[in-house]
């Protein structure tokens, strides 16, 4: 039984460019999750996934934010034009059951200089 | 907004000491996840809680869910080093929210040997 994946695991970019992250969730999941974390905080709560269809976005996902989950499998982030206040750790997290028992990856380190 | 406050923010103690964290809200949640966090690295889920006054034992930790299932706690019996780590508490809400997990802001616990 694999866990959820991320890649990469780390991204240093240089601001205004383009960033993309993918996460594969555990593999008979349906429900994907992205959060972000910033350093002393908890995840913060970002976009939702059950199976191809985005069912909530908060309003911290700014319009130059975009998630997709194409085939109800993986599921992409893309930040455009990064900003410094973008520097966190990404989090993606995958359920199946009846509690939204949430199983997370590893994260993206994301560095913006 | 729903909100979930942990305490205390940090807690250092000497191995073989109990030790217990809290987290609180003014709503109601569903369910509420524990879990622990390493540097680096996603949080790992520890326990569910799902009815009211429900607890639960994992080895040397029990976990409470409030009988109004607006609280919780974590209770550690006779920490040890490997028990070093971020706890966090996190509540879903369920409903129209029902993909979303709220996190409290987390408690950095070190155990000194």
């Amino acid at each position: 039984d694999t866990g959820v994946s991320q890649d990469p695991r780390h991204k240093i970019t240089k601001r205004g460019q383009n960033v993309t992250f993918r996460c594969d969730p555990i593999s008979e999941h349906n429900r994907l999750y992205w959060y972000r974390q910033t350093l002393g905080q908890g995840p913060e709560f970002l976009t939702y996934f059950q199976n191809e269809a985005q069912l909530e976005k908060s309003r911290l996902l700014s319009d130059r934010f975009s998630a997709e989950r194409p085939k109800g499998s993986f599921s992409t982030l893309e930040i455009q034009r990064t900003e410094q206040g973008d520097s966190a750790m990404y989090l993606c997290a995958s359920s199946l059951g009846a509690y939204n028992e949430q199983f997370f990856g590893p994260g993206t380190r994301l560095t913006v200089l | 907004t729903q909100l979930l406050e942990q305490s205390p923010q940090f807690l250092s103690i000497q191995e073989g000491e109990n030790l217990t964290v809290y987290c609180n809200s003014s709503s109601v949640f569903s369910s509420l996840q524990w879990y622990r966090q390493e540097p680096g690295e996603g949080p790992v889920l520890l326990v569910t809680v799902v009815t009211g006054g429900e607890v639960k034992k994992l080895k040397r930790l029990t976990f409470q869910f409030g009988d109004a299932r607006k609280d919780s706690s974590l209770h550690i019996t006779a920490a040890q080093p490997g028990d070093t780590g971020l706890y966090l508490c996190a509540g879903n809400a369920g409903g129209t929210s029902y993909g979303k997990l709220t996190f409290g802001q987390g408690t950095i616990l070190t155990v000194h040997p």
